[in-house]
């Protein structure tokens, strides 16, 4: 069974401070996504990442893919009350199916 | 271009009841997949289907089905529900040609308690 390993599950800081939420798996991943969810809606995609060792910047989020393809992490520098939401890591194996993490809850206080 | 849409957003029904959920996918994606949300189980694989043919399906028992119309359109049905099947069912569409690496578009999902 192929099972992605989200941590922390719960966040909650102060705003200004920066955070780190980890992805793990036994198995290699062909792709590795992460997205962002808000209460009501469904999940957005905020990246993709296909190469290991592969860095990708969004603003204020920083997304690196492990080299060996089986972790990956998101960093937020300074977080801001608006990065407030569930964030999900989703791995696509090699049966195409792609199965997500349980989820990081973060709350950013102002 | 309108999202991804699913109906109802709520709906309540009591044990052994069977419920059917609508998906309608972003205009010209093929490919739907359907997730159970719970707090304790994340989001759970059901199924993909991609030109009216189930292509992927996860771990569920049989009382969870789907299936796709030729206008891509899609429903789930769960048949004797059980209280463990109160849940927030998303469903996603993915473009064309985009293939496993392509980004899911998830609709608002439907909420379903079960009591």
């Amino acid at each position: 069974t192929q099972l992605l390993e989200q941590s922390p599950q719960f966040l909650s800081i102060q705003e200004g401070e920066n955070l780190t939420v980890y992805c793990n798996s036994s198995s290699v991943f062909s792709s590795l996504q992460w997205y962002r969810q808000e209460p009501g809606e469904g999940p957005v995609l905020l990246v993709t990442v296909v190469t290991g060792g592969e860095v990708k910047k969004l603003k204020r989020l920083t997304f690196q893919f492990g080299d060996a393809r089986k972790d990956s992490s998101l960093h937020i520098t300074a977080a801001q009350p608006g990065d407030t939401g569930l964030y999900l890591c989703a791995g696509t194996f090699n049966t195409g199916k792609l199965i997500f993490g349980q989820g990081t809850t973060l709350q950013v206080k102002p | 271009k309108a999202g991804v849409t699913q109906t109802p957003r709520y709906l309540i029904k009591t044990r052994g009841q069977q419920v059917t959920l609508s998906c309608s996918p972003i205009s010209g994606h093929r490919s739907v997949s359907w997730y159970q949300q719970t707090p304790g189980q994340g989001l759970q694989f059901l199924f993909e289907y991609f030109s009216e043919t189930q292509r992927n399906k996860g771990n569920f028992p049989g009382r969870f089905s789907g299936r796709q119309f030729s206008n891509s359109r899609s429903e789930m049905n769960v048949s004797t529900l059980e209280l463990g099947d109160s849940a927030l069912y998303l469903c996603a569409s993915r473009q064309p040609g985009q293939g496993d690496t392509g980004e899911l578009f998830f609709g608002e999902g439907s909420r379903l308690t079960v009591l």
